[in-house]
């Protein structure tokens, strides 16, 4: 079965700086990975995803980039501010169920 | 925008009692799922429901779990008889109209299971 690591778990930046979150997933017929957003004591929000037709994929300060041949993805977000601050999943499909990563903590320091 | 719903936002329960989850999915969308995640960890599967029958379950989803449509818009998550173990954030989510894969999450309920 497809099996989803995330790196780092942790991860402090000062406001303006870019942060980047990686994942690896194990089954190469995965076709579709989307990132979530967990503000503290809410739901994972869908913030962006990629199909694996595309390499990268941007929205506004937002872009994710796949790379099919290495097995990874990677959440990009340029120009960060406090309200970027929250818990980020990966996730990769398995047979119509989402399998996540383990999370990324971003604190984005004023 | 649409949006999943559920209620409640938390409850508290005895050990051994049976909870009702529920969740409004997004009008439209056809596949429905319940994860949970536990304090610190990471979002787990439990089941998926499509065509008003359970389409994939997790080992996590025993016996004691059931879900229901028992109308056009609601989808409950029972819990028949808590455990302690069963402490946590239960997230109902629903897809479709963007494809199966594309899924988006409601609030979540905390259950408290003392």
């Amino acid at each position: 079965g497809e099996n989803v690591e995330q790196h780092p778990s942790t991860l402090s930046v000062q406001e303006g700086d870019s942060a980047v979150i990686k994942c690896t997933y194990s089954d190469s017929a995965s076709n579709y990975f989307p990132w979530y957003k967990q503000e503290l004591g809410k739901g994972p929000q869908l913030i962006i995803d990629i199909r694996s037709n595309v390499g990268e994929k941007k929205d506004q300060r937002i872009a994710v980039t796949l790379n099919k041949t290495a097995k990874h993805f990677s959440l990009h977000i340029t120009e960060t501010q406090p309200e970027d601050s929250a818990v980020y999943f990966c996730a990769a499909p398995q047979q119509g169920k989402l399998i996540f990563g383990t999370g990324t903590r971003l604190q984005v320091f004023p | 925008e649409p949006e999943v719903t559920q209620t409640p936002s938390h409850q508290v329960t005895q050990m051994g009692q049976e909870v009702i989850l529920r969740c409004v999915p997004i009008s439209n969308h056809l596949y429905f799922y319940w994860y949970r995640q536990i304090l610190g960890q990471k979002v787990e599967f439990l089941v998926s429901f499509y065509n008003n029958e359970i389409s994939e379950k997790s080992e996590i989803f025993d016996d004691q779990f059931s879900v229901e449509r028992p109308d056009g818009s609601n989808f409950t998550l029972k819990i028949r008889s808590t455990k302690l173990e069963d402490s946590a954030m239960y997230f109902c989510a629903s897809s479709g109209t963007g494809g199966r894969d594309t899924q988006y999450f409601g609030p979540g309920t905390r259950l408290t299971v003392l």
